[in-house]
């Protein structure tokens, strides 16, 4: 397995637009979480997934963020409109059957640049 | 509730000397631990983590860490630093049902010629 894909890895977008990260978690997980991380705050779990239905999304920070995972291998951040402060690195990462010890696997991330 | 502390956001040592990376955390439930290593530009690779059946446990590119239970610590070593371990590393617990990893803040080793 290629790991998770995330995708850009890189996105530079004017103040107002709509931004869309994409992430493929690994085959076979039903785990996934979305992270962002900034000098500032450090790593922070915005929301996670299980069998593509949202569990805890209140790390989501407003209403502009919204997610989506349609099937078992897509799943989508949006951000709408997006601020020069939601710039920041978004991490996908998936997990099988959570359990005691069960570890997180991380994609490359994307970096998101709002000017 | 659970948090983890990692008590250094930087750290300097010289190639070939050991590496001592401090994690505390609190957990209401008997917890799992991990540590995670992050390269510039990379995504999160687990180093290693605590399965309960070893205290001592033994990660990758010759890391080790040991949990503590009395000292609610799971520190994080290496006997000798390669420059190649230059990278950020976190300390992460996870609570009883698996759910949800919390992220110590960092701590951004540096490893000098």
């Amino acid at each position: 397995d290629a790991g998770v894909i995330q995708s850009p890895r890189h996105e530079v977008t004017e103040m107002g637009q709509e931004v869309t990260l994409r992430c493929k978690p690994i085959s076979g997980h039903d785990y996934l979480f979305w992270y962002r991380q900034t000098m500032m705050r450090g790593l922070e779990l915005l929301i996670y997934f299980n069998n593509n239905v949202p569990i805890d999304d209140s790390g989501m920070p407003e209403d502009r963020f919204s997610a989506k995972m349609p099937n078992a291998s897509f799943s989508t951040l949006k951000i709408q409109p997006s601020e020069p402060r939601d710039s920041a690195v978004y991490f996908c990462a998936s997990s099988l059957a959570r359990q005691l010890n069960t570890e997180a696997f991380f994609g490359q991330g994307t970096r998101l640049t709002v000017v | 509730a659970q948090s983890v502390t990692q008590l250094d956001s930087h750290v300097s040592v010289s190639e070939g000397t050991p590496v001592l990376l401090r994690c505390n955390y609190s957990s209401s439930y008997s917890p799992s631990l991990f540590w995670y290593v992050q390269h510039p530009n990379k995504g999160l690779q687990l180093l290693l983590k605590y399965t309960s059946a070893a205290t001592l446990v033994k990660g990758i590119n010759g890391f080790e860490a040991e949990f503590k239970k009395s000292e609610t610590s799971f520190h994080l070593t290496k006997p000798s630093a390669h420059m190649s371990d230059a990278a950020e590393y976190f300390c992460v617990v996870s609570d009883n049902a698996g759910n949800m990893l919390t992220f110590g803040g960092g701590t951004r080793l540096m490893v000098k010629p």
